[in-house]
């Protein structure tokens, strides 16, 4: 049972670049939710998905694009990477139960030059 | 709009001293908050949720929704508990968690 796992785990892009960071869960959640994370900014939610076939924008969505692709996956995309992107990025799941337990994956570190 | 607020940075203790992490926060509805935890290299994980009213690792906190606060306390920090914490808040209507900015906790020897 992997729970939530996230690729690639480390990437460099140059500036205009675009990339795609994908997500899957292995535990039949419903949400799905993308997080940046920054020094001394906490994490920021860029987008989540309540249910598959729905997204909504979160409090940092400029940049970015995502497709909840089946109830297992949910894919971030930066059509044209900017040095302000470079972060790490978390994708989490939520469970059916009506609570904030977040699941989350192990990250992924993206550096725009 | 929801916000949290965890005011300390940094947070450095010696070993065997008490720690209080603090959150505070602003919501018009009922909230649900929770202390999620960051250990070095490993992924962001729940540590506890005020709704269950429980001690997990020898941390508790108690939601005072007067000052609106969700501080998170131990009373003897152990070295393993240096790590990254984030108080959170959860709004159902809108399917949202949202984080503070984290508190490092460095407990020192």
């Amino acid at each position: 049972n992997a729970g939530v796992t996230q690729t690639p785990k480390f990437q460099v892009l140059k500036t205009g670049q675009s990339m795609t960071l994908q997500c899957a869960q292995d535990m039949n959640h419903n949400s799905m939710y993308w997080y940046r994370q920054d020094p001394g900014m906490g994490l920021r939610l860029i987008y989540y998905s309540a249910s598959e076939g729905t997204t909504d924008k979160g409090e940092v969505p400029n940049g970015y694009n995502v497709s909840r692709l089946n109830k297992r996956e949910f894919s971030l995309r930066l059509e044209s990477a900017a040095p302000s992107q470079t972060s790490v990025y978390f994708c989490a799941s939520r469970g059916q139960r009506n609570t904030g337990e977040l699941f989350f994956g192990e990250g992924s570190r993206l550096t725009v030059l | 709009a929801q916000r949290v607020t965890q005011p300390e940075k940094l947070l450095s203790v010696f070993k065997g001293a008490p720690v209080e992490l603090k959150c505070n926060y602003s919501y018009s509805g009922s909230p649900e908050l929770f202390w999620y935890v960051q250990y070095s290299r490993q992924r962001l994980q729940l540590l506890l949720r005020h709704i269950s009213r429980e001690s997990i690792k020898g941390f508790t906190a108690d939601l005072n929704k007067g000052e609106t606060s969700f501080h998170l306390k131990k009373p003897f920090a152990q070295e393993e508990d240096s790590a990254m914490y984030y108080c959170a808040l959860f709004t159902g209507g809108g399917n949202k968690l949202t984080f503070g900015t984290g508190t490092q906790l460095k407990v020192e020897l």
